[in-house]
């Protein structure tokens, strides 16, 4: 069965660094997500992407974050300078298949930041 | 605004009692709502979603718009059934943005 693939499993970076979360959504979707989750808190909706553009987007998707399908199958989530407070479980998932509302989670990429 | 609350953090019960997983939801259009599991170090799974009416593994859960709830039930639980449930809304108006509750962690002990 398909599943929607996250790298890295866990990534740790400095104050200020710039990150890249990686996905790779089942390969017949249309729509792409990021959500996150703060240790302990709710899981958190970002963005959405169709169509190689952005659908919709939260108020925590601000100009720091940007996303990219760079290649046809990648959907990637960039952090261009990251703070302490986006330490997080950050969530890919894709949808759209037969069934457009059902969307489909990664295992999620662990983002500490020092 | 759209807002799904779920009461409990922790459900402990024993295997073969009934389970109830409380969820509520704040919305004002027609919602769709969705039960999701994690296992313990597993990815987020879909249970089941309230159009489909199904059961699965012995889940079941019904829409209740006039108590705008949404409980997930099985009648004899099972120790496999420990895991992390959350709720969600998706709130069809406002495109396809998943509203998660905070989650409830379900323990079944033996």
């Amino acid at each position: 069965e398909p599943e929607v693939t996250q790298t890295p499993s866990h990534q740790v970076t400095q104050m200020g660094q710039e990150v890249i979360l990686r996905c790779v959504p089942i390969s017949n979707h249309l729509y792409f997500y990021w959500y996150r989750q703060i240790l302990g808190q709710k899981v958190e909706f970002l963005v959405s992407f169709y169509n190689n553009e952005i659908s919709e987007k939260s108020e925590i998707f601000d100009d720091q974050f940007s996303v990219e399908r760079p290649d046809g199958s990648n959907f990637t989530l960039k952090i261009r300078s990251t703070k302490l407070e986006d330490s997080a479980m950050y969530f890919c998932a894709s949808g759209g298949g037969p069934n457009r509302a059902e969307q489909f989670f990664g295992p999620g990429t662990r983002l500490t930041v020092l | 605004a759209q807002r799904v609350t779920q009461p409990e953090k922790l459900l402990s019960v024993f295997k073969g009692a009934p389970v109830e997983l409380k969820c509520n939801y704040s919305y004002s259009g027609s919602p769709e709502l969705f039960w999701y599991v994690q296992y313990s170090r597993q990815r987020l799974q879909l249970l089941l979603r309230h159009i489909s009416r199904e059961s699965i593994k012995g889940f079941t859960a019904d829409l209740n718009k006039g108590e705008t709830s949404f409980h997930l039930k099985k009648p004899f639980a099972q120790e496999e059934d420990s895991a992390m449930y959350y709720c969600a809304l998706l709130p069809l108006e406002y495109g396809n943005k998943l509203v998660f509750g905070a989650g409830t962690i379900l323990r079944v002990k033996s």
